[in-house]
């Protein structure tokens, strides 16, 4: 069973701090990543993807990868009360279900509620 | 990204009715997804719809519970057969993007079973 973790929240941080996301993954050969923001009775939006090793930053957005160690996390500057949020870890592999072909399916983490107080 | 809807975007319905959620995409893709997600958890996917072929069901969602047409490259719909309370959930379609790199999510058809 391919596994995504993510850090229990809920994670308060103050207006202004770093929001630091972490998100562990099982499968090796995993290629993409990705987090996405779900807003409370909203659908999840994409804000960042990561493919390789490194850090990616947009924005106040930076997403690190570590395919070694099957670590991702998502830190958020300067945070404001518009970022409170759940913050989905999302992670793409090849679905073994399909043979022949180039199906990918992406397996979420069960997602980390950010609050950020004023 | 594809601008995706679904309707209804809410229903309450009556333990052993069936209520089928369309969803329908601005463009033409490939692979469209369907997703539950149950109160206060993640997502789950339950099937990968491809345009002309039958849909592929995850572990534990099965084609009499979770029907899915794929009629054409811009729509799909999910039925949710014969209903009870821990069908309640919100169901989300999704569609790859251009590049094939991630999935774009529609608004979301929000099910309560009475």
């Amino acid at each position: 069973q391919k596994e995504v973790e993510q850090n229990s929240g809920p994670l308060s941080v103050p207006e202004g701090a770093i929001a630091s996301l972490n998100c562990t993954y099982s499968d090796r050969v995993s290629q993409s990543f990705f987090w996405y923001r779900q807003y409370s009775g909203k659908s999840p939006e994409l804000i960042m993807s990561i493919y390789s090793n490194g850090d990616k930053e947009d924005g106040r957005f930076t997403a690190q990868l570590n395919k070694a160690s099957q670590y991702v996390s998502l830190l958020i500057r300067d945070s404001q009360p518009s970022d409170s949020a759940t913050y989905l870890c999302a992670v793409r592999a090849l679905s073994a279900k399909y043979s022949g072909g180039s199906n990918y399916k992406l397996t979420f983490g069960k997602g980390t509620l950010l609050t950020v107080n004023p | 990204s594809a601008v995706i809807s679904q309707k209804p975007s809410r229903d309450i319905c009556q333990r052993g009715t069936s209520l089928t959620i369309q969803c329908q995409v601005d463009s033409q893709v490939t692979m469209m997804f369907w997703y539950r997600q149950q109160p206060g958890q993640s997502l789950t996917l339950i099937a990968t719809a491809n345009q002309g072929s039958e849909a592929t069901y995850e572990s534990g969602f099965v084609i009499d519970k979770f029907p899915i047409s794929r009629p054409n490259l811009t729509f799909s719909t999910l039925t949710v057969s014969n209903m009870s309370p821990e069908d309640s959930s919100i169901y989300l379609c999704s569609v790859e993007g251009t590049r094939g790199e991630t999935q774009y999510f529609g608004p979301g058809t929000r099910l309560l079973v009475l």
